[in-house]
């Protein structure tokens, strides 16, 4: 398997334009998480799917932010309008359990500047 | 609640010497721990974790951990640093529940 596959892996845009992250989770993987790492607040949980449905999205900072997984090997984040201090490196995991009972495998990230 | 702790931003060691990172961690039951490892530009990489049984666990590329209950630790260990290395380590917390918690990180730096 490739792994978790995210794109773009930069991206650079305009303070109020229209963001939107991919991701393609390891096949067979039934849960999926996005995280934001900034050097400020280290790595934060923002939402996860489990079985293409949102479990958990208390880390999702405002509602300019919204992700969705219309199927089992899709997921995008999208940011609208965007803020600068949206810039941050975004990654998408993805794992066969939660928490404790599962490594979660992570991409390698998509670097967003907003200016 | 859940939290991990990882004391040292910043840890400069030369190659072939030996490392140790910590992490303690604050959960009410038997948590599950993990050691993550970022190199620049990529994303994390899972280098051993702990679920029961025996406390010392080894994992990918030379690293250990032992879990220590009474100080609710994990610290990660490797005898012979190498200089590949050098980069951002993660200790995370996982309750079985949820989701993982991961500490701030710790950058090592190796010089020759």
């Amino acid at each position: 398997d490739a792994g978790v596959i995210q794109s773009p892996r930069h991206e650079v845009t305009e303070m109020g334009q229209e963001v939107t992250l991919r991701c393609k989770p390891i096949s067979g993987h039934d849960y999926l998480f996005w995280y934001r790492q900034t050097m400020m607040r280290g790595l934060e949980l923002l939402i996860y799917f489990n079985n293409n449905v949102p479990i958990d999205d208390s880390g999702m900072p405002e509602d300019r932010f919204s992700a969705k997984m219309p199927n089992a090997s899709f997921s995008t984040l999208k940011i609208q309008p965007s803020e600068p201090r949206d810039s941050a490196v975004y990654f998408c995991a993805s794992s066969f359990y939660i928490g404790g009972l599962s490594e979660q495998y992570f991409g390698p990230g998509t670097r967003l500047t907003v200016t | 609640a859940q939290s991990v702790t990882q004391p040292d931003i910043h840890i400069t060691v030369s190659e072939g010497a030996s490392l140790e990172l910590r992490c303690n961690y604050s959960y009410g039951a038997t948590p599950y721990l993990f050691w993550y490892v970022q190199s620049p530009g990529q994303g994390l990489q899972l280098l051993l974790k702990y679920f029961s049984g025996d406390t010392l666990v080894q994992g990918i590329k030379g690293f250990e951990a032992e879990f220590k209950r009474s100080q609710s630790s994990f610290n990660l260990r490797k005898p012979s640093v190498h200089w590949s290395d050098a980069a951002e380590y993660f200790c995370a917390v996982g309750t079985g529940a949820n989701n993982l918690f991961f500490g701030t990180g710790t950058r090592l730096t190796v010089i020759p």
